[in-house]
Parts: structure tokens; C-alpha cells; sequence
């Protein structure tokens, strides 16, 4: 079974623009989290879809955005960047509804310059 | 709300010791722990979790943990600490009674000493 995979897997964009993200769930997850990973904030938790909606969400500005499709593809925006959105992030995928565990995927490294 | 604590941002362990990674948590209903390893530009591994079945839990490439309630505490061992073990370490909870949310910990960086 295939895992999570995410696109890009890099990525370099100017302060002002704006970027989206997309993951893939494996097969079969119907919930999706992304995370924002820095090195001195750690894992932040943004939102979680399921079954297209959001179920959940993080402390983040609303220059964050995501949304989830019907296959349960994942994509996730970020409008009006800024420096400091410099940041390793992450998808998972999860079964059900009660995350008895995430697999995640190998990430976005998105660069703001 | 729950939260987690890993003591010690950097361990080291010469190749052979054992390892520990201390990881406590807080939750006001009982809780799903897991272990989650990173290596370099790369995303999360699974290592292992505890969902209220055994509270000594095994994981792959011989890591287990042990879950003490009376302690809340979760930590992480190996016997003989290996050098592909050199990684980040993650301790994240998340509710048992249908929450939705993992809260991870900062971190712990091992390192081991040839």
C-alpha cells in the first residue's frame, strides 16, 4: 500500500506570494492533519480534515487555509507569506474517526525569501 | 487539554548503552500515546503505541515503552543503543474518547557515540 506522499517536496517563494500545498492520504484514510514543523516552534498542529470537512483547528492565522476532496486529497494554502512561514510542513493520514495513530508523509520544504 | 513534556532536547549514548527518552503527559481522559521518530528531511515514523491494551509496548528496530499512569509517564528504551538510532525522537498523545488532535512534544535529539 502506497504511504503518504506530498507536492511539492520543496519549494522557494518571495514574501507577499502565495503557495499551496497538496498531500495524497494512503488508501482508504479518511482524516487528514497538517503540521507546521520549525525548529523552535516544533510540530504545530494547523487542521485536520475529515470527509471534507474541517474537524479541527489549530492556533494559526486565517492566511492558513486548507480543504480536503471528495477522494480525500488534501491541499493546503498560504496566502500573503512571510518570512517566518519558512517551514518544514507535514501530512498525515489517519484511518477513522478516532486517531488511533498518523502516517505521515516526507513533507514540504517551503522556503520564503 | 492534553500536552506533552520530553525531558533533555539532546541525549547522547555510546553505541551498545542503553537508551531513554523521557516523555510525560497530561490528560484529563485516558490516552493514546505513541513514540514517532524523524531522520533528516524526512517525515515521521512510527515507532510505536499505546492504546490502553499492555502497558509495556513494543515497537520496531527493538524500541518499547512503557506506560505509567501513576507517573503519567511514557518513556522510551533500548538496550543497546545503535547508531542508525542517531534521529529526532517525538512523544505525541492524543484523546481515547474521539479526539481528533495529536499534541506532540518538542523533541528529543539522540546521538550516539561511536
Amino acid at each position: 500500500k502506497a504511504g503518504v506522499t506530498q507536492t511539492p517536496r520543496y519549494l522557494i517563494k518571495t514574501r507577499g506570494q502565495q503557495v499551496t500545498l497538496s498531500c495524497s492520504p494512503i488508501s482508504g484514510h479518511r482524516s487528514v492533519s497538517w503540521y507546521q514543523q520549525t525548529p523552535g516552534q516544533g510540530l504545530q498542529f494547523l487542521f485536520e480534515y475529515f470527509s471534507e470537512t474541517q474537524r479541527n483547528k489549530g492556533n494559526f492565522p486565517g492566511r492558513f487555509s486548507g480543504r480536503q476532496f471528495s477522494n480525500s486529497r488534501s491541499e493546503m494554502n498560504v496566502s500573503t507569506l512571510e518570512l517566518g512561514d519558512s517551514a518544514l510542513y507535514l501530512c498525515a493520514s489517519s484511518l477513522g474517526t478516532v486517531l488511533y495513530e498518523q502516517y505521515f508523509g516526507p513533507g514540504t520544504r517551503l522556503t520564503v525569501t | 487539554a492534553q500536552s506533552v513534556t520530553q525531558l533533555g532536547s539532546h541525549v547522547s549514548v555510546s553505541e551498545g548503552a542503553l537508551v531513554l527518552l523521557r516523555c510525560n503527559y497530561s490528560s484529563s481522559v485516558p490516552p493514546y500515546l505513541f513514540w514517532y521518530v524523524q531522520y533528516p528531511n524526512q517525515g515521521l515514523q512510527l515507532l510505536l503505541k499505546y492504546t490502553s491494551a499492555a502497558t509495556l509496548v513494543k515497537g520496531i528496530n527493538g524500541f518499547e515503552a512503557e506506560f505509567k499512569k501513576s507517573e503519567t509517564s511514557f518513556h522510551l528504551t533500548k538496550p543497546s543503543a545503535h547508531m542508525s538510532d542517531a534521529a529526532e525522537y517525538f512523544c505525541a498523545v492524543s484523546e481515547s474518547t474521539g479526539g481528533n488532535q495529536f499534541y506532540f512534544g518538542t523533541g528529543t535529539s539522540l546521538t550516539v557515540i561511536p
